[in-house]
């Protein structure tokens, strides 16, 4: 079965550059959401995206700005990156976003900034 | 978002039973409980939820307090591959969009 499919796996980029992370979800789905996972941390929310609207927000600095297509996969754009932005980010989806659904993750982007 | 409290860390012995608990004293009548867990250097993966009645699926089973203020994950038989931090979360029913925030997960190490 189709997963969720994050590119790229690995990123590596310099301080005050630009990123750009992106996320497929699993067909039919409409939902999507951004975690950030820092060493030895746990997931923290971003953002997340219903129906190509951002639906809620949560602990995403002002430099990363995010969005989802038509075709429902996501984009998160992180800009004058800084050390402390070196993480996992993981992307998720999910059919409506409701709790009695579950959420599926892809195996994440690593990014490093040197 | 309602609060879960877990246990930091569990030890456990391959192929016994393992029984993960978690307490959410503060749950909202709408709230489902999930439970995930997250390998090392993976995404997290989904395991089970519920709302009042205890559930099974092929990878654990997860028993709901009658007050719903509590419940346990089960894992049958414990395997090496079960080693993992497994976080309980409430998720909320109603709306279109509901994140799952991620608190501090039990660390559960499996002995050969």
């Amino acid at each position: 079965a189709a997963g969720v499919i994050q590119s790229p796996r690995h990123l590596i980029k310099e301080k005050r550059e630009t990123a750009t992370l992106k996320c497929y979800p699993i067909p039919r789905h409409d939902t999507v959401y951004w975690y950030q996972q820092g060493p030895g941390q746990d997931p923290q929310f971003l953002i997340s995206f219903y129906e190509k609207m951002q639906s809620d927000k949560g602990s995403i600095p002002d430099r990363f700005s995010a969005q989802q297509f038509s075709d429902y996969h996501s984009e998160l754009n992180m800009s004058s990156l800084e050390l402390g932005d070196s993480a996992l980010y993981f992307c998720a989806s999910s059919s409506r976003g409701r709790g009695n659904t579950e959420a599926f993750f892809g195996q994440g982007t690593r990014l490093t900034v040197v | 978002d309602a609060k879960t409290t877990q246990p930091n860390s569990m030890e456990s012995n391959e192929e016994e039973p393992v029984h993960l608990p978690c307490n959410h004293s503060t749950i909202s009548g709408t709230d489902y409980i999930h439970w995930y867990r997250q390998l090392p250097s993976q995404g997290p993966e989904y395991v089970i939820h519920g709302l009042t009645s205890n559930v099974n699926n092929r990878m654990a089973s997860l028993a709901i307090a009658e007050d719903r203020k509590s419940s346990t994950l089960i894992l049958h038989r414990a395997t090496l591959r079960d080693a993992a931090v497994y976080y309980c979360i409430l998720r909320e029913t109603a709306g279109a969009n509901s994140k799952l925030t991620f608190g501090k997960g039990i660390t559960l190490s499996v002995r050969p």
